[in-house]
């Protein structure tokens, strides 16, 4: 089945750094990419919506210019905290949608990156 | 998209099945039910969906009701890798495919 990548796993980095997220889809092309995020003991919440080649939509609460986001082709999709806090620390979890699959699933979603801001 | 809701947890036995509720009651005719489940740390994966006939795939079965206000996912033979928070959610299949996760129901099978 279709597989989504996400890189780096884990990742710990000094508050007031920037951070990278890669998802990857392995094996089809996404032309939508989301972003969630969790914290801990709850459900996820989108983020935001990665449109290749276009800009990225972003749901209501969410700093455009904090979290970029960049989706430069259909196989690779970025998230960057930019000035990281600790409260920005959480689980960020991607999904992709095969443009080409009509069928069931629509979605696939990446193993998720977790951010720990010291 | 309509709401979900279901119990925060359940338990099983190992070997028996997992039923899960879901309560839909404000759904529209074009939406579909969708579960995907969570296990710890890791993302979301898609089980089954369904409109309104039954469906079964080498996972699960998905259960609707004919008034369509609620629906049953079946885990038929429940293992300890399925323990997981299952999500149900609403939508309109095709729609803007945006996935809203409620709270889910914490499953937890016991040996």
């Amino acid at each position: 089945g279709a597989v989504v990548s996400q890189h780096p796993s884990r990742v710990i980095c000094k508050s007031g750094t920037s951070v990278k997220i890669e998802c990857r889809s392995l094996d089809f092309q996404a032309t939508t990419m989301f972003w969630y995020r969790q914290f801990p003991k709850q459900s996820l919440m989108l983020m935001a919506t990665s449109n290749e080649g276009s800009k990225a939509t972003y749901e209501q609460g969410v700093e455009k210019d904090k979290f970029l986001i960049n989706h430069a082709s259909l196989t690779l999709s970025t998230l960057t905290v930019t000035s990281a806090h600790p409260e920005d620390s959480s689980f960020y979890i991607c999904s992709a949608r095969d443009s080409r699959d009509r069928g069931a699933r629509e979605q696939y979603f990446g193993p998720g990156t977790r951010l720990t801001v010291t | 998209d309509a709401k979900t809701t279901q119990p925060p947890s359940m338990d099983c036995a190992e070997g028996r099945a997992a039923n899960l509720p879901c309560n839909h009651s404000t759904i529209s005719g074009n939406e579909y039910v969708y579960w995907y489940r969570q296990i710890h740390s890791q993302g979301p994966q898609y089980i089954i969906h369904g409109l309104k006939n039954n469906e079964t795939n080498e996972m699960a079965s998905l259960i609707i009701t004919e008034d369509r206000k609620s629906s049953t996912l079946i885990l038929p033979h429940a293992t300890l890798r399925d323990t997981a928070v299952y999500y149900c959610i609403v939508r309109v299949r095709g729609s803007n495919y945006k996935l809203t996760f409620g709270k889910g129901t914490l499953l937890t099978v016991n040996p």
